[in-house]
């Protein structure tokens, strides 16, 4: 079944420590997206990648970095930069005609 | 700078009952404008309107924009516990940038 995988679904971060959120897809998407949520917002727009080896900033993309090096993959790392980390990401995955399909997401949280 | 407002932010309601969710848009180079439901935190795609006028439905869900008023409604006819979410508006622009409101989360109680 072609679907959206993120990992892991809860995650900790210590103070300083750099985390890596996992997404995976194998629905062929050119682009992919990640996403943040916070309790009673709206999801905002981290990064994005419309194709392999090249992405963009989104709306809030301090502390933040990705990479794509496989059309499956668009990892996010949540750098010590990242002072207010806790929250709900969101990854996604579309292609251009088609709506955006959203992986199960990871709850990080700071100890 | 583009915006999606959505009303009611949270609606309480007993099953049967029908609701109706708002969301407005102000968006340049509008493409077209997607509900979504999360629960269990996943979005799960719901409709996509591009069109003035037509309805979707599907079940119990129907769908309608209004491209010159700017907004769209959700509504849900005989509602049941299990349609308990948040319902997400997003507007799409012709350059594929997504506006997210910040949701109604709609409590269904038996």
């Amino acid at each position: 079944d072609g679907g959206i995988t993120q990992s892991p679904k809860y995650l900790f971060r210590k103070e300083g420590q750099n985390v890596t959120l996992s997404c995976e897809q194998n629905l062929n998407h050119d682009a992919m997206y990640w996403y943040r949520q916070d309790p009673g917002q709206g999801l905002r727009l981290i990064y994005y990648s419309q194709i392999v080896n090249d992405f963009q900033k989104g709306d809030i993309a301090e502390g933040y970095s990705v990479s794509r090096e496989k059309k499956e993959s668009f990892p996010l790392t949540v750098t010590s930069a990242q002072k207010n980390p806790t929250a709900f990401y969101l990854c996604a995955s579309s292609n251009p005609t088609e709506k955006l399909f959203f992986g199960s997401g990871t709850q990080l949280s700071v100890l | 700078e583009d915006k999606v407002v959505q009303s009611p932010l949270s609606l309480v309601v007993h099953e049967g009952d029908t609701v109706t969710l708002n969301c407005s848009y102000e968006v340049t180079n509008f493409r077209s404008l997607l509900w979504y439901k999360q629960e269990k935190k996943a979005p799960t795609f719901l409709f996509m309107l591009t069109s003035s006028g037509i309805e979707k439905k599907s079940g119990r869900l129907s769908s309608i924009l209004d491209k010159k008023e700017l907004f769209s409604i959700l509504n849900i006819t005989a509602t049941q516990t299990g349609d308990s979410a948040v319902y997400l508006c997003v507007a799409e622009s012709s350059a594929r940038q997504l506006t997210f409101g910040s949701g109604t989360q709609l409590t269904v109680l038996p």
